[in-house]
């Protein structure tokens, strides 16, 4: 079945770089984007960007450009996060969504998750 | 940047009852809504996509409707298994620059 299986929890100072990533089976890797999505402790749901998992192609948040590269290796199926120059607020799970599109009307709509990876930053 | 305002923020209901989740996006966004339901400690599940169509294998007790700049969610017959936080989320531009709703909490009374 189509999944996205994410890395496991990590910890890191403020200051540091992590690195996450979502490994997809079950579907045609390249055939579909990818968005990141994160949630910190309590709060909503927060987009980060998208890949093209066909040629590579991003679009980052505002918020994270400059912190955040989002790659990925088609000969595994893995896509990556990075973000860098953590600060606590980072803390929070991080996700990966499939981005499916009804292409009649060109709506993108995120329809497979990961389970989530908890990254805290923590002194 | 579009920003998404759900109402009400929290929510209380009885099992059997009918109630309504709205959205409104500060700019047109024609059909470009998705909606999500998202139980503790679980990802976000896809609910309604293109405003109005019913992802596979979600119970037909849910609903969507609106375009431009007002939608709603309706689910019918509320089961146990619902309550749950519902977020809103506009798609508008491609590649996509996502934006999600701050949630609606709906609890059991």
């Amino acid at each position: 079945q189509v999944q996205l299986e994410q890395s496991g929890a990590e910890v890191k100072k403020p200051g540091a770089s992590v690195k996450v990533s979502c490994k997809a089976s079950g579907y045609t890797f390249t055939s579909y984007g990818l968005s990141w999505v994160r949630q910190a402790p309590g709060q909503g749901l927060e987009w980060m960007g998208w890949i093209s998992s066909y040629n590579g192609n991003t679009k980052y948040a505002q918020k994270f450009q400059g912190r955040v590269t989002m790659t990925r290796d088609t000969s595994t199926s893995t896509a990556y996060m990075e973000l860098r120059s953590l600060r606590f607020d980072d803390t929070a799970v991080y996700y990966c969504a499939r981005e499916n599109i009804l292409r009649s009307v060109y709506n993108n709509y995120m329809d497979v998750w990961g389970k989530g990876t908890t990254v805290t930053v923590s002194s | 940047d579009i920003q998404m305002t759900q109402s009400p923020p929290s929510l209380s209901a009885f099992v059997g009852d009918r109630v309504t989740i709205s959205c409104r996006a500060s700019q047109s966004i024609s059909s470009y809504l998705n909606w999500y339901q998202q139980k503790p400690g679980q990802a976000p599940k896809l609910l309604i996509y293109a405003a109005s169509r019913l992802q596979s294998g979600v119970p037909s007790r849910f609903s969507g409707s609106g375009s431009g700049t007002d939608f709603t969610l309706t689910i019918t017959s509320l089961q146990p298994e619902d309550f749950a936080t519902y977020y809103c989320q506009q798609s508008y531009s491609s590649p996509p620059m996502h934006t999600f709703g701050q949630g609606t909490k709906l609890e059991i009374k």
